[in-house]
């Protein structure tokens, strides 16, 4: 099992441009979500989707959409990229067994200049 | 609006230092509380999960205990491995896929 997996692991962009994080999982988990992560700050949830074929907003969702593509799969697309979108971005899918903990993928380092 | 707080940010321990460090919450209809582990450059581990108040949960040097309105997670004779940022997250019953985080505490341990 290759868990949660992400691509690209690292990104540059310029002002203005677009692009497609990609997220896979093969658990077989129903739910998955995208966050983001500041330096020195924790987690904040920018959409998830509780199963395939819903999608919500989290706490920080402008300037994103998401898809999700099938139960695997979980895109998050920044349309116009802003210097506020450097970050790490997190892919994160849920076991909804007994402990219903979330298992989170390695990570995409995002740079916008 | 639910509300996430963890405390210290920082926290520097000397080996063998036991220590605690709080999560404080402001949900409406708590269903899970969770502890994560984040070592740097890489994405938060599960450590526990904690469904009601009085509940305690271990694992190795650490216990995760749950209040009505915090939870805390001790860490007993600590070493350097260790050393993470430990994040609390939460999960409401009206809204059981949506998990929110803390801003995490930093943990340094010293040998």
């Amino acid at each position: 099992n290759a868990g949660v997996t992400q691509t690209p692991k690292f990104q540059v962009l310029k002002t203005g441009q677009s692009m497609t994080l990609q997220c896979a999982q093969d658990m077989n988990h129903n739910s998955m979500y995208w966050y983001r992560q500041d330096p020195g700050m924790g987690l904040r949830l920018i959409y998830y989707s509780a199963s395939e074929g819903t999608t919500d907003k989290g706490e920080v969702p402008n300037g994103y959409n998401v898809s999700r593509l099938n139960k695997r799969e979980f895109s998050l697309r920044l349309e116009s990229a802003a210097p506020s979108q450097t970050s790490v971005y997190f892919c994160a899918s849920r076991n909804t067994s007994t402990y219903n903990e979330q298992f989170f993928g390695p990570g995409t380092r995002l740079t916008v200049l | 609006e639910d509300q996430v707080t963890q405390s210290p940010e920082a926290l520097r321990l000397q080996e063998g230092e036991s220590s605690s460090l709080n999560c404080s919450y402001t949900v409406s209809g708590l269903r899970g509380l969770f502890w994560y582990r984040q070592d740097p450059g890489k994405g938060p581990e599960f450590l526990f999960t904690l469904y009601s108040a009085g509940e305690e949960k271990e694992k190795e040097r650490l216990k995760a205990t749950l209040t009505k309105k915090e939870s805390f997670l001790h860490i007993t004779a600590p070493k350097p491995e260790d050393s993470a940022t430990y994040l609390c997250a939460v999960q409401r019953y009206s809204s059981a896929s949506k998990i929110i985080f803390g801003s995490g505490t930093r943990l340094s341990i010293r040998p």
